[in-house]
């Protein structure tokens, strides 16, 4: 069984850049997370999406972050302008059900 | 006070020896638990997941969870160099709407061979 895909693996951008980051979840897993782990800290929630529709998206910073699974597959998170204390490693997790989540191994953001 | 507090370490201890993990938490509410192991430069994967109080075996991995203290353990038995890794608790609750995890910061643990 395939894992979770993620791209890129690492991106460095200057601040107020725009980046975009992809994944691709394990097939038949109707959820789909995105999370924040900044160095020295557990995950964070950004996002959850069951299918194509948002459950939980508290914790996104929607000024500057956006999100969308489109046709309940593959998702993108999208970050503009992008701050210092955006540098962080994203994760992509996916779930058919809420027990285990599958992470993909990530994409390293730096931003000068 | 954070929700879940974990001592970050680092934690080194040679090869073969008992390692204790744990995590606190202030959220009563939480009712799954679990014990993601993540490597250098990889995603957390699920190393043990339990409901409630109680003991989980797996191997040469046992989890603890006392919830009237609502602490929680990792305990690694004849530890071994592959070991080397940071190991994240992670807690939920169980109603809808209560599904999201909520991790603690990791503890880095290296096995000397």
């Amino acid at each position: 069984e395939a894992g979770v895909a993620q791209s890129p693996r690492y991106k460095i951008i200057e601040k107020r850049q725009s980046v975009a980051f992809w994944c691709n979840p394990i097939s038949g897993h109707a959820t789909l997370y995105w999370y924040q782990q900044i160095l020295g800290q557990g995950p964070k929630l950004l996002i959850q999406f069951q299918n194509n529709g948002v459950v939980d998206d508290s914790q996104l910073p929607k000024d500057r972050f956006s999100a969308e699974r489109l046709k309940g597959v593959d998702s993108t998170l999208k970050i503009q302008p992008a701050k210092l204390e955006d540098s962080a490693v994203y994760l992509c997790a996916s779930s058919r059900l809420a027990r285990e989540l599958f992470f993909g191994e990530g994409s390293r953001l730096t931003v000068l | 006070q954070k929700e879940v507090e974990q001592d970050p370490g680092p934690l080194s201890v040679p090869e073969g020896a008992i390692v204790s993990l744990n995590c606190t938490y202030s959220n009563s509410a939480f009712q799954y638990f679990m014990w993601y192991r993540q490597y250098s430069r990889k995603g957390p994967e699920l190393l043990m997941y339990t409901y409630s109080s109680g003991n989980k075996e797996d191997g040469r991995f046992t989890a603890q969870v006392d919830k009237s203290s609502k602490y929680i353990s990792l305990f690694i038995r004849d530890s071994q160099p592959s070991d080397s890794a940071t190991y994240l608790c992670a807690m939920r609750g169980s109603g809808a709407g209560s599904y999201q995890l909520t991790f603690g910061k990791g503890t880095k643990l290296s096995v000397i061979p």
